[in-house]
Formats: structure tokens, C-alpha cells, sequence
């Protein structure tokens, strides 16, 4: 079975500081990947995903995640977080063709003003 | 073009009642899916239909049936509610292209048991 693991659970960052959360995976085959936020009290939405292609993606709001197949890691940058950042943050996977997505426990990062 | 919602919004039940989670999504997607989420757990898969006609169970599916009446909607039920099963529950529906898949989520049900 596959799983995903985010080793930071809690972060607290200033503003204008820069951001990496790290998302690993055990799974020998070919994946999809994905990072979803959930900011307080909403739901959750897709931040970016890779599926094939450049190892460097970008999704919204100045997000970028970077796969490195070797490490089994895709993790999550962004060069300077806002306050409108604060929000939990997780990391899926999902295999090529498969029909189960398998989500991370969770990174709940807090910008402090 | 309303994506995926979930109904209700919040409820409170009492330990051994019944209720139903309702999902319905308008992206014409095929495979729907229903998870909880717990502090300190992330999301856990409780059951997810791969198409009309087919269901599946997850990581956690004990204490749960699920429905999938059409295309468009995919409903949860629990028969006799315990506190175990207080949680936000989430529905997610998930575009296929090229077998490369993207879920999509609604906005998720509180449910407190009591």
C-alpha cells in the first residue's frame, strides 16, 4: 500500500520568511502528486500537482513544489509567505491509473503578521 | 457550475442514531469518494465509487454504507451513529484524463455524536 508522510506537523513562520514543507511517499511505481490547503474552516483545494514532465511545478499563489523521484519527495516551496498563508497543507499521491488518493496527516503552518 | 457539494452543513446526533451524508457533484465526473478527517490523521478514505454502479471500501469503511444513485451523486450513511464516528467529512470527485487523476472536494459535514 502506499503512504505518505509530511514531517512537519506544525510550522510557524514571520512574514516574508521562505517556506519548505516536506511530503515524502513510499510507493515503487509511477504516481501523481498532489498539494492540497485547507484554510481555516474551508474545504480543501488544489494548490498544484505533477504528473509527468518538468520535476518543478508551480500552482497558485506563488506555490511551487519540486519531485524528486530518487528521494521520493515532493516538497513544497514558496520564497516568501503572507499571513493569508496560514492554513493546513497536505500531500497526496495516486497511482498512475489507480483509483485511491492516500493524504498525509497534515501541515498546519501559521504566519505570524 | 456549483463543483461539488455536501448536505448538511453541520449536524449533532445522538449515539445509535441514523443519518445520511448527501453528495452530488455537476463536473460529470466519474469516480466519487467520501473521507473523514481527524485532528492529527490528515484524510482517510471511507468509501469511493469508481463509476456509477460501483463502490468500494477505503481505509475505514466500519460503521459506514454508501450509496451511488447516479453519476452525480454519492451519499454516505450511518446506521447507528457512535462517538467515534464525530468527525468532518468530506466528499471529493475526481476528473480522469489519460489516467492521470485530480479530486476536487466539498465544502465537508460536521458531525458531532453525542
Amino acid at each position: 500500500a502506499q503512504s505518505v508522510s509530511q514531517h512537519n506537523h506544525h510550522v510557524i513562520l514571520s512574514e516574508a520568511a521562505s517556506l519548505e514543507l516536506g511530503c515524502n511517499y513510499s510507493y515503487g511505481g509511477t504516481v501523481n502528486l498532489f498539494w492540497y490547503v485547507q484554510y481555516p474552516g474551508q474545504h480543501l483545494q488544489l494548490l498544484l500537482k505533477y504528473f509527468s514532465g518538468d520535476p518543478l511545478v508551480k500552482g497558485i499563489k506563488g506555490f511551487e513544489a519540486e519531485f524528486i523521484k530518487s528521494k521520493f519527495s515532493f516538497n513544497l516551496r514558496k520564497p516568501s509567505v503572507q499571513w493569508s498563508d496560514t492554513a493546513e497543507y497536505f500531500c497526496a499521491v495516486n497511482a498512475i491509473g489507480g483509483n485511491q488518493f492516500y493524504f498525509g496527516t497534515g501541515t498546519s503552518l501559521t504566519v505570524i503578521p | 457550475n456549483a463543483g461539488v457539494t455536501q448536505t448538511p452543513k453541520f449536524q449533532v446526533l445522538k449515539t445509535g442514531q441514523s443519518m445520511t451524508l448527501q453528495c452530488a457533484q455537476d463536473m460529470n465526473h466519474n469516480s466519487m469518494y467520501w473521507y473523514r478527517q481527524d485532528p492529527g490523521m490528515g484524510l482517510r478514505l471511507i468509501y469511493y465509487s469508481a463509476s456509477e454502479g460501483t463502490t468500494d471500501k477505503g481505509e475505514v469503511p466500519n460503521g459506514y454504507n454508501v450509496s451511488r444513485l447516479n453519476k452525480r451523486e454519492f451519499s454516505l450513511r450511518l446506521e447507528s451513529a457512535a462517538p467515534s464516528q464525530t468527525s468532518v467529512y468530506f466528499c471529493a470527485s475526481s476528473e480522469l484524463d489519460s489516467r492521470r487523476e485530480t479530486q476536487y472536494f466539498g465544502p465537508g459535514t460536521r458531525l458531532l455524536v453525542l
